[in-house]
């Protein structure tokens, strides 16, 4: 299973809007309704911030936002802020009870 | 508070053996699915195995680069999964974290740990 595609790094200035793209398959991001992504500080952990394409888990801002069209999922971070720099990493169900993630995109805030 | 901390980590031959455990405190372990997920340094992350929760009788899958070496179990008196992890190679030097499923339809990964380090050199 190969890795979803995501841009190695997207940057913006704060206020400002972008947005993270994750491209899969039909196997994948096009199968299911199962796309998460997650944020990770270096050195930490990572943060889920939405799950099942677009929901967000309670605690996570309303600034982030998910969709899907076809084989693509994208994560939209609105007003952008500081402490949003962080790396971004998509995930999606495969079927066959596994999953895959994308490569990681490194958010920078000018 | 759902807490998960991974032990076990160190620095191993290729070719040899080593177990990681992850205690877990905070919700009911037997109900919930569990993840192993690694990162190598610098690297992205990548999905390890699961075990599924006692209604799904416990049953694990695994990625397919560890498949037939890495095994998934779980002691629940214990509250702890365990990954023991044989014929390491190179190439499986990473932190490896200890997820839980964000919820019992788990599709998602929702709790982590802050991880061990697995080092495979001569």
């Amino acid at each position: 299973q190969s890795a979803l595609t995501q841009p190695a790094s997207v940057s913006g200035s704060p206020g400002q809007s972008i947005t993270i793209s994750c491209t899969g398959t039909s196997s994948d991001v096009g199968g299911y309704k199962y796309v998460s992504w997650y944020q990770q500080y270096p050195g930490k952990a990572p943060k889920l911030m939405i799950y099942d394409v677009s929901k967000r888990p309670s605690g996570v801002s309303n600034r982030f936002s998910g969709s899907k069209s076809g084989n693509t999922a994208s994560l939209t971070i609105s007003g952008l802020q500081a402490e949003d720099e962080a790396d971004y990493y998509c995930s999606s169900y495969t079927g066959s009870s596994t999953w895959v993630f994308g490569g990681g995109t490194k958010l920078t805030v000018l | 508070e759902v807490q998960l901390v991974e032990s076990g980590g160190g620095l191993v031959q290729p070719g040899g053996s080593l177990r990681l455990s992850c205690a877990v405190s905070g919700f009911t372990f037997s109900d919930h699915y569990m993840d192993w997920v690694r990162q190598a340094p610098g690297k992205g992350l990548e999905w390890v195995g699961r075990s599924r929760n006692k209604g799904n009788s416990f049953t694990t899958e695994y990625a397919a680069s560890v498949k037939g070496r890495f095994t998934i179990s779980r002691d629940d008196s214990k509250n702890s999964l365990y990954l023991q992890m044989n014929s390491l190679k190179t190439e499986d030097t990473a932190v490896y974290f200890c997820v839980r499923a964000y919820d019992n339809s788990g599709y998602s990964l929702g709790y982590w740990g802050q991880g061990t380090l697995v080092t495979v050199s001569s």
